[in-house]
């Protein structure tokens, strides 16, 4: 059971927003601004698409955003393309001894 | 351009050791912290180990703890995972990533996020 707890699966139509929910708790996602989210296509490694809850890279689309309310961290994409059909991992940091903890991974299908 | 490249993963039998390395380029080394995660097959992404910049502070997932070891070698800008008495369970894709720390008000530099992850080894224990 992963510390961070995201649906195991998302579908929307190109074009269509989906939004990517990450609950946590009062020692980590709610404790610290400092959540990430992670990209991954079968076979490559993660790359970081949202830091500090909300912040994207230079270079990561405007079409995704994150937002916190509470123990709840959420991954928006809006205007769904056909390359954002990935696996979608949020992490939260959780204290100097735990460090970091993962979301058990969401499944984004573009349909 | 920053890169990082992982290596040394392979077959081992169980209570066996490996030690994998990662490369890194394009960025000042001893300037970051570092992190190992990995990848069981089929499964999510799980953090294993982190290591400051200097080295002097190492950190471990209970998992690895006891087992693995985090080190570093500035002058050769490689991170390394030393993996001891192995078992089914650490079977992964492991991968090396840079740490970016995030200045927060009353607790100071803590380890925001990773922003440039390697492309991982493989890592199967069996017999």
């Amino acid at each position: 059971q992963s510390a961070l707890t995201q649906p195991a699966s998302v579908s929307g139509s190109p074009g269509q927003s989906i939004t990517i929910s990450c609950t946590g708790t009062s020692s980590d996602v709610g404790s610290y601004n400092l959540v990430s989210w992670y990209q991954q296509h079968p076979g490559k490694a993660p790359k970081l698409m949202i830091y500090e809850g909300s912040k994207r890279p230079s270079g990561v689309s405007n079409r995704f955003s994150g937002s916190k309310s509470g123990n709840t961290a959420s991954l928006t994409i809006s205007g769904l393309q056909a390359e954002d059909e990935a696996d979608y991992y949020c992490c939260s940091y959780a204290g100097s001894s735990t460090h970091w903890v993962f979301g058990g991974g969401t499944k984004l299908t573009v349909l | 351009e920053v890169q990082l490249l992982e290596s040394g993963g392979g077959l081992v039998q169980p209570g066996g050791s490996l030690r994998l390395s990662c490369a890194a380029s394009g960025f000042t080394f001893s300037s970051y912290a570092m992190s190992w995660v990995r990848q069981a097959p089929g499964k999510g992404l799980e953090w294993v180990s982190a290591i400051s910049g200097s080295g002097g502070s190492t950190y471990y997932a209970d998992s690895v703890k006891g087992r693995f070891t985090i080190s570093r070698d500035n002058s050769k800008n490689t991170l390394y995972l030393q993996m001891n008495s192995l078992r089914a369970e650490d079977t992964a894709v492991y991968y090396c990533a840079k740490v970016i720390l995030v200045w927060q008000q009353l607790a100071g530099p803590l380890p925001g996020y990773m922003d440039v992850w390697g492309k991982g080894t493989t890592v199967t224990v069996s017999s």
